[in-house]
């Protein structure tokens, strides 16, 4: 079975601070991880994938195995980062499990 | 280019009846999936469509089927709804059959079931 967990519901920082949204995950092969975001009124969408290796509007993310986490990081959230935060794995074939979001609030 | 669409917006639906959601891939993907999302929680995946054939299946019962045609759209199908079957259902198409790719997500079709 593969799972994930999102341990913070509502995260609040404040602008230029740094900010580290947690993601665990459960899965006994070797999976592939995303973090999809959705900003107010807008659709799901791709913010990035683990085997990119790249960073996206400041943020990165990496998968650690021993510790089966990837948790997402930007150095100073700026207010346009707040939105809901979802981990997603890619584990077994043809199954996409999502985390239950996190809310992050850059305050100003 | 258009993007990922889907309909209807809204939905109210009884218990114990079927309903019918259809959704609009993004030009030039040929892979569709579904998604149900209760409030406060994370998509759920139902299946995977890929050149009109099931191609992955979440932890859903049977009444829960889908169709996708030859010009890729899709429908997600649900029998006997329950009051538990009210949630936004999302669609989204990608471009290679796979999950690993970037899915592109629709607005959503809210279905509330009395």
């Amino acid at each position: 079975a593969q799972r994930v967990t999102q341990p913070e519901k509502l995260l609040s920082v404040f602008k230029g601070a740094p900010v580290e949204l947690k993601c665990n995950y459960s899965y006994s092969g070797s999976p592939e991880l995303f973090w999809y975001v959705q900003y107010s009124r807008q659709r799901l969408q791709l913010l990035l994938r683990h085997i990119s290796r790249e960073s996206i509007k400041g943020f990165t993310a990496d998968l650690n195995k021993g510790e089966t986490s990837f948790h997402l990081k930007k150095p100073f959230a700026q207010e346009e980062d707040s939105a809901m935060y979802y981990c997603v794995l890619h584990g077994s074939a043809r199954q996409l499990t999502f985390g239950s979001g996190t809310q992050l609030t850059v305050l100003p | 280019e258009t993007g990922v669409t889907q309909s209807p917006t809204h939905l109210i639906k009884t218990r114990g009846q079927q309903v019918t959601l259809r959704c609009s891939s993004q030009s030039g993907h040929n892979t569709v999936s579904w998604y149900q999302q209760a409030l406060g929680q994370g998509p759920q995946f139902i299946f995977q469509y890929y050149r009109e054939e099931e191609n992955g299946r979440g932890n859903f019962p049977p009444r829960f089927s889908g169709l996708q045609f030859p010009n890729y759209s899709s429908e997600l199908n649900v029998n006997a709804l329950e009051l538990d079957d009210s949630a936004l259902y999302l669609c989204a198409s990608n471009a290679g059959g796979g999950l690993d790719n970037e899915q592109f997500f629709g607005p959503g079709t809210r279905l509330t079931v009395l």
